[in-house]
């Protein structure tokens, strides 16, 4: 494992549902991120936070909305989504937001829009 | 363009050969190249990384080679192993203080038979 955990880890939704994704590592890091995996294209850097405070929206619609009450937990809500936004989405923690720092992945939640 | 391109897409090779995968990039910035490993139902992981200073780095059955001239580098892994069967992604990144962006290849789907 590595430290990562993310719930649930498979969601099925209706493109009229609004649910959230929660991500807790227990690494004592600083920075959290959230991605998004597709087949056969790059993981894409959605949001990142740096002391619970957001330092990258990546242009992400505004149906994604995330949230960090903490270094340990952040959280993606999700609201009237389409079903292209289907994928893997993945969290991540780092030590720090260097390009050095290490990031640590957890297993991903994947989820299905309907 | 902060693109990092990889192939190829997908990879066979027989238990105790050589597994090659390519990458290239084109911004020059880049300055730190991590190598991601990810087995089904989990999450990416840092594999090995390599600094343009030097041309190969060496883990175990694992090499980085580098060629800094060509915007070019590859992952080598020596004596494949059925137990190596993942998905590979290589990254590029501006290593400085807030640089967290990792650029990420597509990914190379490698599966080694005995």
């Amino acid at each position: 494992e590595t430290g990562v955990t993310q719930t649930p880890r498979h969601l099925v939704m209706g493109m009229t549902n609004k649910k959230s994704l929660k991500c807790e590592q227990h690494l004592g890091h600083n920075a959290m991120y959230w991605y998004k995996q597709s087949a056969k294209k790059p993981l894409e850097l959605m949001f990142v936070y740096s002391l619970e405070e957001r330092v990258e929206n990546n242009s992400v619609p505004s149906r994604f909305s995330p949230e960090c009450p903490n270094s340990s937990h952040l959280f993606l809500h999700l609201h009237t989504l389409q079903p292209e936004d289907s994928a893997l989405y993945l969290c991540a923690s780092s030590l720090g937001t260097s390009g050095f720092d290490e990031q640590f992945f957890g297993p991903g939640t994947r989820l299905t829009v309907l | 363009q902060q693109q990092v391109k990889q192939s190829p897409q997908s990879l066979i090779v027989q238990k105790g050969g050589i597994s090659i995968i390519n990458c290239a990039y084109e911004n020059t910035a880049f300055d730190y190249f991590p190598w991601y490993q990810q087995f089904p139902g989990k999450g990416p992981a840092l594999l090995i990384a390599i600094r343009p200073d030097v041309s190969e780095k060496k883990e175990g059955r694992f090499t980085i080679s580098f060629n800094k001239s060509a915007k070019q580098f590859s992952l080598h892994i020596m004596d494949s192993q059925p137990g190596d069967s993942a998905t590979y992604f290589c990254a590029a990144t501006v290593s400085g203080a807030g640089s967290y962006q990792l650029t990420f290849g597509k990914g190379t789907k490698l599966s080694v038979i005995p």
